[in-house]
């Protein structure tokens, strides 16, 4: 069964610092990874989608690393924005199902 | 579009009784999916749908949960009968294409189960 671990569950960072989030999972036989935005009392908002067979994605500030072999995937938010408060999800996909993290809690302090 | 939408968006019940969840995909998608969402837990895969054909409900708890998707327009999640260790947040998501491809997610429906 895939496991997908995030550490630390919880950080704060000054405006202005760059975001680093890091993802682990388990089983490398994966399709997709995907991270996700979750904002509180709010669904899921799709940030990034990797394929396996692609290294890294990147959108504006946003850049996500994906290193199968290992089981690991980074999640680089440059220059952080208070709006950038949300918890980050990691989500892992294979065998026709999405493995998720439990979220990274991010708060941004102005 | 207005996205996935999700009712009720809170829902309070007591022990036993029936809880039934709805969900309308975004139009034109043929995937849906239904979520559990709690701290213990985090995000777990329920069930999901292609072209209205349930393919996958290993994720269901038990015989408790069922999920019936009528049309490609609607998709009902219900518990009957409700325990307390139901209580948490439940999203639906849709997506075209299935896995590979982008998930939407719903607002989620917040369930408390007394």
């Amino acid at each position: 069964k895939q496991e997908v671990t995030q550490i630390p569950a919880a950080l704060s960072v000054p405006e202005g610092e760059n975001l680093v989030l890091n993802c682990s999972f388990t089983d490398s036989a994966i399709y997709n990874l995907q991270w996700f935005r979750q904002d509180p009392g709010k669904g899921l908002t799709s940030l990034l989608l990797i394929q396996s067979s692609q290294r890294e994605q990147t959108s504006g500030r946003l850049n996500a690393s994906l290193d199968k072999s290992s089981g690991r995937s980074t999640l680089y938010i440059a220059a952080s924005q208070p709006g950038d408060s949300a918890t980050y999800l990691c989500a892992v996909e294979g065998n026709n199902r999405l493995a998720f993290g439990k979220g990274n809690q991010v708060v941004v302090i102005p | 579009d207005a996205g996935v939408i999700q009712s009720p968006r809170h829902e309070v019940t007591e022990m036993g009784q029936e809880v039934t969840l709805r969900c309308k995909p975004i139009s034109g998608h043929d995937y849906l999916f239904w979520y559990r969402q709690t701290m213990m837990r985090g995000l777990e895969l329920l069930i999901y749908f292609n072209n209205n054909v349930p393919i996958d409900d290993s994720g269901m708890p038990e015989d408790r949960f069922s999920a019936k998707m009528p049309n490609a327009s609607f998709s009902t999640l219900k518990i009957q009968p409700s325990e307390p260790r139901d209580s948490a947040v439940y999203f639906c998501a849709s997506s075209f294409g299935g896995y590979g491809n982008e998930q939407f997610f719903g607002p989620g429906t917040r369930l408390t189960v007394l």
